[in-house]
């Protein structure tokens, strides 16, 4: 199994509707990080959290919200979906002891229509 | 605010020969880690070198290196001997090491091997 799983892969929506991503991890990390990802621009931050309580918002929070249920859990929903939040998004995890051991997930393309 | 900059959206190179991808970065921290990250066309982000601001020698990793130039503030990734599995987007990103430790990317570089 892979150490980040991303659920779902792909998953197309029409606008309006609420959607949640959700991320697992088997790294025993204590941060967690959602990243959006459109082509020309790079990974932007959408949110990260150091632990279960400390949730922060990153550049490009506006239109989404989070949930960190479990150490081992970071869930990025999108209230009301539109479609310039169509995007490839990334989970990532990192250990405050090994900076440089960032992991991500395998991505999923989310498409709003 | 830490700022990435890859100024070559795309780079097309022989099979074999070297290619270097060039990255600068921005920032007023005195302590941040470089990293260079390759995304082939399935999607994942596969982690490739790091470079500590404290490191005195530039990073390798196999056909990998980082060229890390402090005053310059550049971290540039060199391929040898370059092969057609290189062909991927590569993104420059950064972290401070102290305070809110967040990886911030730089907008990419698509590189083509050719035959």
């Amino acid at each position: 199994d892979a150490d980040v799983t991303q659920t779902p892969r792909n998953r197309i929506t029409k606008t309006g509707k609420r959607i949640m991503l959700e991320c697992s991890q088997t790294k025993g990390h204590d941060r967690m990080y959602w990243y959006r990802q459109d082509p020309g621009l790079g990974l932007r931050l959408i949110y990260y959290s150091f632990d279960v309580k400390d949730i922060n918002k990153g550049e490009i929070s506006d239109g989404y919200s989070v949930s960190r249920q479990a150490q081992a859990k970071f869930s990025l929903s999108l209230e009301s979906a539109i479609p310039n939040q169509t995007a490839l998004y990334f989970c990532a995890t990192s250990d405050r002891d090994r900076l440089y051991g960032y992991t991500f997930g395998s991505g999923t393309r989310l498409t709003v229509v | 605010a830490q700022k990435i900059t890859q100024t070559q959206p795309g780079m097309f190179v022989q099979e074999k020969e070297a290619v270097t991808l060039d990255c600068t970065y921005d920032t007023s921290d005195q302590s941040y880690g470089l990293f260079w990250y390759k995304q082939p066309s399935s999607g994942e982000m596969i982690f490739l070198i790091y470079q500590g601001s404290y490191d005195e020698q530039n990073a390798t990793e196999g056909r990998y290196s980082l060229n890390f130039q402090k005053a310059r503030k550049s971290a540039n990734l060199v391929i040898s001997a370059s092969q057609l599995g290189d062909s991927a987007m590569y993104f420059c990103a950064m972290t401070q090491l102290q305070g809110a430790q967040k990886l911030v990317f730089g907008q990419g570089t698509r590189l083509t091997i050719n035959p």
